[in-house]
């Protein structure tokens, strides 16, 4: 089945340390994007990609890093700068054209 | 991309039309308004968009004000599956990129 896949469902971190959130789609997407969701809030734009080898800064990409070396995937570090990592976050995709954003099911991250 | 404005909240009975506002006042001329929707724990799954004609598909309808400064998301007969958070958003075709951002939503309640 086509769509979008985000691993693990849940992550923790301990303090000081990096982790990688995944995010594989095989609906041949070029926009993918990254968004941060705390309890009861909206969706919050960390970075978007709009093609391969390259990503653009959304609203708060600080403590956070990315990497878009494959159509087909698009990590998210949280680094150690992130101060308060714990949030609900979402993976997304969009084709060239296309009007609709197809979102992964989400990865849960808490700090240990 | 324009900013929206949505009430934090509402409750609708089953089986009747649950209709939910949105305030777009800086909307420009060539952003569309999308309505998506999250129910708990889950990704937000697209639910309709549209320019200026109102339009209308298996899900709901969507009625745009013939000065596009607001709209509204018409759930026909709301069901207990229906329960979730309702996001409204602006955003400008393909030509001016893919940045995407999304508000707080309306989180709605569907009483049986």
């Amino acid at each position: 089945d086509g769509g979008i896949t985000q691993s693990p469902k849940y992550l923790f971190r301990k303090e000081g340390q990096n982790v990688t959130l995944s995010c594989e789609q095989n609906l041949n997407h070029d926009a993918m994007y990254w968004y941060r969701q705390d309890p009861g809030q909206g969706l919050r734009l960390i970075y978007y990609s709009q093609i391969v080898n390259d990503f653009q800064k959304g609203d708060i990409a600080e403590g956070y890093s990315v990497s878009r070396e494959k159509k087909e995937s698009f990590p998210l570090t949280v680094t150690s700068a992130q101060k308060n990592p714990t949030a609900f976050y979402l993976c997304a995709s969009k084709g060239l054209g296309g009007e609709k954003l197809f979102f992964g099911s989400g990865t849960q991250l808490s700090v240990l | 991309d324009a900013k929206t404005t949505q009430p934090p909240s509402m409750d609708c009975a089953e089986g009747r039309a649950a209709n939910l506002p949105c305030n777009h006042s800086t909307i420009s001329g060539n952003e569309y308004v999308y309505w998506y929707r999250q129910i708990h724990s889950q990704g937000p799954q697209y639910i309709i968009h549209g320019l200026k004609n109102n339009e209308t598909n298996e899900m709901a309808s969507l009625i745009i004000t013939e000065d596009r400064k607001s709209s509204t998301l018409i759930l026909p007969h709301a069901t207990l599956r229906d329960t979730a958070v309702y996001y409204c958003i602006v955003r400008v075709g393909e030509a001016a990129g893919n940045k995407l951002t999304f508000g707080g939503g309306t989180r709605v309640l569907v009483k049986p």
